[in-house]
């Protein structure tokens, strides 16, 4: 069953707090990204990354940080010094990455709901 | 600014009924427009990809439009179902290389019986 996974599907964090979301893919896909959605807003990237140990700042990193250590898996931390956390986190991965074609299609995963206490 | 547009925000429809959703951008240069459905607390999902060249394309009973012209695209939903229920996201991605994607706000479609 091919596809891409998150977890957890709820997460909730105290203030203060460092937690890790994870995402994996079995679509042999080289490119993957995070998304932050907010109610009443677009998606808005947090980081991509193109290859294994490469990565990018999206329009909003400050207070995230990520780590592409293995092609499959791509987990986002959400650090203290994110002043807003509360959201709902997407991942997503496509075949080739913003520079590969303008067909390249990125595929989400089930989302998770991050909400600090 | 590359910005995209979607109007209504909300829709309210009865089932069975059609309705039309609006995506304008300005994006530019322009290379793609995608249409996703996001269902409650999931993650988007592909509907249809609109090129430069495309005017129409249908997938079953969501029919999408481009005018590269005005820089508008329409996605039209045909007797509508409950399970039509969703926000649907008007995506455009720019020629320019490297340029991320630019998502619009979504519209809320709730199908009532």
């Amino acid at each position: 069953d091919g596809g891409i996974t998150q977890s957890p599907k709820y997460l909730f964090r105290k203030e203060g707090q460092n937690v890790t979301l994870s995402c994996e893919q079995n679509l042999n896909h080289d490119a993957m990204y995070w998304y932050r959605q907010d109610p009443g807003q677009g998606l808005r990237l947090i980081y991509y990354s193109q290859i294994v140990n490469d990565f990018q700042k999206g329009d909003i990193a400050e207070g995230y940080s990520v780590s592409r250590e293995k092609k499959e898996s791509f987990p986002l931390t959400v650090t203290s010094a994110q002043k807003n956390p509360t959201a709902f986190y997407l991942c997503a991965s496509s075949l080739r990455g913003p520079s590969g074609g303008a067909s390249d299609e990125q595929f989400f995963g089930p989302g998770t709901r991050l909400t600090v206490l | 600014k590359n910005q995209v547009e979607q109007s209504p925000q909300s829709l309210i429809i009865l089932e069975g009924k059609n309705c039309t959703l609006q995506c304008n951008y300005t994006v530019s240069p322009f290379s793609n427009l995608r249409w996703y459905k996001q269902d409650t607390g999931r993650g988007p999902v592909s509907l249809t990809i609109m090129t430069f060249s495309e005017n129409t394309k249908s997938n079953g009973r969501y029919t999408a439009t481009l005018d590269a012209d005005t820089k508008q695209s329409s996605l039209h939903i045909t007797a509508s179902q409950l399970s039509d229920s969703a926000s649907y996201i008007c995506v455009v991605r720019s020629n320019q290389a490297g340029t991320a994607l630019i998502f619009g706000k979504g519209t809320t479609l709730s199908v009532s019986s």
